[in-house]
């Protein structure tokens, strides 16, 4: 079965540098999820989109912004990147905001 | 405030060695209950979704069982490639689509 795809795996930037994460989400599923995770910590969520609306919004900082398109897929861009955004972010959908399908994450290191 | 606790943070069990992780949740009209897994690195895997007190799942080894304060994930006879961190969330009636997590339970099983 498909599952959520995030992209790129790994990304290395420099502080306040910008960066540009990607999520698809599971073929018709209607809202997409962002969180963050940094090491040993459980998972944050940032900010949600059902059907290309923001629904939801959590401990998104301001410098990030999220959208989701008309294909459904949604980036998270995250600019004036600070050291703590060195974190594990996650991407998860969902059909009519029930079970959460995570993806594989993408890594974020900013040196 | 909504919350949900974890325990034990971690739990360390020889193969074969039955046992029990708890999720206790304190929020306003729970709508699910959500037990993930999550290996080092990776997104985390849906294990089960409880919705109502009373109401149990069962996946292999494992065992997810819930009442109105906390739900339970029992392992039976577990193998080493169960260990993994297993993450509890809850999402409730008056707080949208957002997912609140617990911060895990690190499970080892040693041969």
């Amino acid at each position: 079965a498909a599952g959520v795809i995030q992209s790129p795996r790994h990304l290395i930037k420099e502080k306040r540098e910008t960066a540009t994460l990607k999520c698809y989400p599971i073929p018709r599923h209607d809202t997409v999820y962002w969180y963050q995770q940094g090491p040993g910590q459980d998972p944050q969520f940032l900010i949600s989109f059902y059907e290309k609306m923001q629904s939801d919004k959590g401990s998104i900082p301001d410098r990030f912004s999220a959208q989701q398109f008309s294909d459904y897929h949604s980036e998270l861009n995250m600019s004036s990147l600070e050291l703590g955004d060195s974190a594990l972010y996650f991407c998860a959908s969902s059909l009519n905001t029930d079970t959460q399908y995570f993806g594989p994450g993408t890594r974020l290191t900013v040196l | 405030e909504d919350q949900v606790t974890q325990s034990p943070e971690a739990l360390r069990l020889q193969e074969g060695e039955s046992s029990s992780l708890n999720c206790s949740y304190t929020v306003s009209g729970l709508r699910g209950l959500f037990w993930y897994r999550q290996d080092p690195g990776k997104g985390p895997e849906f294990l089960f979704t409880l919705y109502s007190a009373g109401e149990e799942k069962e996946k292999e080894r494992l065992k997810a069982t819930l009442t109105k304060k906390e739900s339970f994930l029992h392992i039976t006879a577990p193998k080493p490639e169960d260990s993994a961190t297993y993450l509890c969330a809850v999402q409730a009636a008056n707080t949208g689509n957002q997912f609140y997590f617990g911060t895990g339970t690190s499970l080892t099983v040693i041969p």
